[in-house]
């Protein structure tokens, strides 16, 4: 099974809103990544944290790690609907440097 | 600057049919990567290599080969297509140096139909 969990799955959100990705994940990391997607295309680079950050900050994301509970959150503020997309969350593990693998991904609308 | 190029970018396969999808990057990275992802899934990773002249199996590596050719391109190989193999196929590279933050980039994906 994949090592990253979204929640939720999908979420409809308003334009101005704040919008909360939470990712769960099940083993040792050494960092945790976010992606993004717009439909039919490559995923790309969003933020990086790493195990022993707590939070981290770019632009309007906010990223969270809770080691203890094995859980990352993604906080878009002030949506716009360009931020339309899925957001996926991918983990790289302790034991397996070059094994990175993602998440289902959380599929966000940002309605104008 | 191309990045992680792919080719093709589409291509229908009958069922049986063998094909290979080429991937090649230009940033000199040590890690490649073969991602497949389903209609709303996430990505789930065939086979890495870690670097030049090593493989490994990732999460769903059956009905599937690799080669990773020299730095710069590693192909990934249905020898027998199946239409649970219709996918969009993504590859992507990374390098080993830690302090560069890990980053993975993508190409653009291949879209592929087994018919």
């Amino acid at each position: 099974s994949q090592q990253g969990e979204e929640d939720p799955q999908a979420l409809s959100i308003q334009e101005g809103e704040n919008a909360t990705m939470n990712c769960s994940y099940k083993t040792s990391i050494n960092n945790l990544q976010w992606y993004r997607q717009n439909s039919g295309r490559g995923l790309v680079h969003l933020i990086l944290i790493r195990s022993n950050e707590r939070e981290k900050h770019s632009g309007r994301l906010r990223v969270t790690l809770d080691t203890s509970k094995k859980s990352s959150s993604l906080l878009i503020t002030a949506s716009r609907a360009a931020d339309t997309a899925s957001y996926f969350c991918a983990t790289d593990f302790s034991g397996g440097y070059n094994k990175l693998i993602f998440g289902a991904g959380t599929r966000l609308a940002v309605h104008p | 600057n191309a990045g992680v190029t792919q080719t093709p970018k589409f291509q229908v396969l009958k069922t049986g049919q063998s094909m290979t999808l080429q991937c090649a990057q230009d940033m000199n990275h040590n890690s490649m990567y073969w991602y497949r992802q389903d209609p709303g899934m996430g990505l789930r990773l065939i086979y890495y290599s870690a670097s030049e002249g090593t493989t490994d199996k990732g999460e769903v590596p059956n009905g599937y080969n690799v080669s990773r050719l020299n730095k710069r391109e590693f192909s990934l190989r249905l020898e027998s297509a199946a239409p649970s193999q219709t996918s969009v196929y993504f590859c992507a590279s990374r390098t080993r140096d830690r302090a560069a933050g890990n980053t993975i980039y993508f190409g653009e994906g291949s879209w592929l139909t087994v018919v």
